[in-house]
């Protein structure tokens, strides 16, 4: 069974500040793993993806993540937080043939002005 | 771009009313979903769907049903709805997965928030 531990329910930073979500996952199958961004009243939209090959991830608006085998994990981080970031995080596991979308509890990210 | 989209984005319904979700997708995508989504819980899959009339049970099944008599359209419904299944609701489609091939996005729809009263 694949299931993922989001670290930390509600994250707030200052503007301009470096985002750090974090996010681990279990599998026994290897992981494709997803990060999604909620913003209010909305529903969920993509924000990069791992599947196979470079393990550092790039996705839109500045955001990256890194999959670590050895640690498990799939952080997200950002180098500077704008006012614009402040949403819901989800992180999520995925098999290749199911392609059912296991969540974590999710990160509410708060910017500071 | 592909669209998902839930008819209704605010409901409120009586206890023991029988409540019906609508999902349709437009671009032909074999697999659909269900959420719900509450607070401290993340998503949790309720039902899916891999092709018409297939539905399979996904983590959180009971007090739901479901029914998919086309491709585009996958419906939720809650036979006797119940106050603790007051929640947001997320439906999603996605193209089938087959080995070797690179894992479909799955897209969401916008949500509809159930209030059972």
């Amino acid at each position: 069974a694949q299931s993922v531990t989001q670290l930390g329910s509600h994250v707030s930073v200052s503007e301009g500040a470096l985002v750090l979500l974090r996010c681990n996952y279990s599998s026994s199958v290897p992981p494709y793993l997803f990060w999604y961004v909620q913003y209010p009243n909305q529903g969920l939209q993509l924000l990069l993806k791992y599947t196979t090959g470079a393990t550092l991830v790039k996705g839109i608006n500045g955001f990256e993540a890194e999959f670590k085998k050895s640690e498990t994990s799939f952080h997200l981080t950002k180098p500077s937080a704008h006012m614009s970031d402040a949403a819901e995080y989800f992180c999520a596991v995925s098999d290749l043939v199911a392609q059912k979308l296991v969540f974590g509890q999710g990160t509410r990210l708060t910017i500071n002005p | 771009d592909v669209k998902v989209t839930q008819s209704s984005r605010y409901l409120v319904k009586r206890t023991g009313e029988k409540v019906f979700l609508e999902c349709v997708q437009d671009m032909d995508h074999e697999n659909m979903f269900w959420y719900r989504q509450d607070p401290g819980l993340g998503l949790r899959l309720i039902y899916f769907s891999y092709d018409v009339k297939m539905k399979e049970k996904g983590d959180i099944p009971e007090g739901y049903s479901v029914s998919r008599e086309k491709k585009e359209r996958f419906s939720l419904i809650l036979e006797s709805a119940s106050t603790n299944q007051t929640s947001m609701y997320l439906c999603a489609s996605s193209l089938w997965g087959r080995w070797g091939q690179r894992l479909n996005t799955i897209y969401f729809g916008e949500g509809s928030w159930l209030t059972v009263v």
